[in-house]
């Protein structure tokens, strides 16, 4: 299974954006990345997920260079609210989730 | 939208009690998920179902037994609480082996083992 890193914590401040980088050096080639976001006392909710290239959604951006070893999830103009953790997952398709891995994610901190 | 929700919010225990989550979706997924969430460990699965009456061991399976009777509820069992069980209770739901491999999750129970 592909392990994932990612920073600890960011803060930011509110109308900046903000990107999150993901390290994924074993990835397979079935394996998708995939962002969930945590805030307090809530389950993880998905954000975006990808293969290649780049996806965009109306919340967040996810930038995927060729050789696949990293991600980069881009939250644009960030608001009080996007104050939450943040986590990025490795794992093949066709397996209903069960072989992904949540990590201790990066807990974003978005400040006035 | 899809809705998975569990039986407590909060709950206390003592230890040696035998503890009942519940978990139910409303999306008819096949797979369903029961993790614990600990400060600086993220999620960890404990348990994992792809249909009725089948399951399968995540990383932390010890102390913990679940059953699913019927394909909307997942009920994780601690069998003799003890204190390292305190933790947020986090259940997920999937849909079938696909492209998207999104997990749905409940709101969370946090236990407390005293």
């Amino acid at each position: 299974l592909a392990k994932t890193t990612q920073p600890i914590s960011m803060d930011s401040y509110e109308g900046q954006e903000v990107n999150i980088t993901c390290s994924h050096n074993n990835i397979a080639t079935n394996d998708y990345i995939t962002w969930y976001q945590q805030f307090p006392s809530q389950g993880p909710r998905f954000i975006i997920q990808g293969y290649k290239t780049k996806v965009t959604n109306e919340v967040a951006s996810l930038f995927i260079p060729a050789d696949r070893k990293s991600s980069t999830l881009s939250l644009p103009r960030v608001s009080l609210s996007d104050t939450a953790v943040y986590y990025c997952l490795v794992g093949p398709a066709n397996t209903g989730g069960f072989k992904t891995i949540f990590g201790a994610g990066t807990r974003l901190f978005v400040k006035a | 939208d899809v809705k998975v929700t569990q039986s407590s919010r909060y709950l206390v225990k003592r230890t040696g009690e035998k503890v009942f989550l519940e978990c139910v979706q409303d999306m008819d997924h096949e797979n369903m998920f029961w993790y614990r969430q600990d400060p600086g460990l993220g999620l960890r699965l404990i348990y994992f179902s792809y249909d009725v009456k089948m399951k399968e061991k995540g990383d932390i399976p010890e102390g913990y037994s679940v059953s699913r009777e019927k394909k909307e509820r997942f009920s994780l069992i601690l069998e003799s609480a003890s204190t390292n069980q305190t933790s947020m209770y986090l259940c997920a739901s999937s849909p079938p082996s696909g492209r998207e491999e999104t997990q749905y999750f409940g709101p969370g129970t946090r236990l407390l083992v005293l």
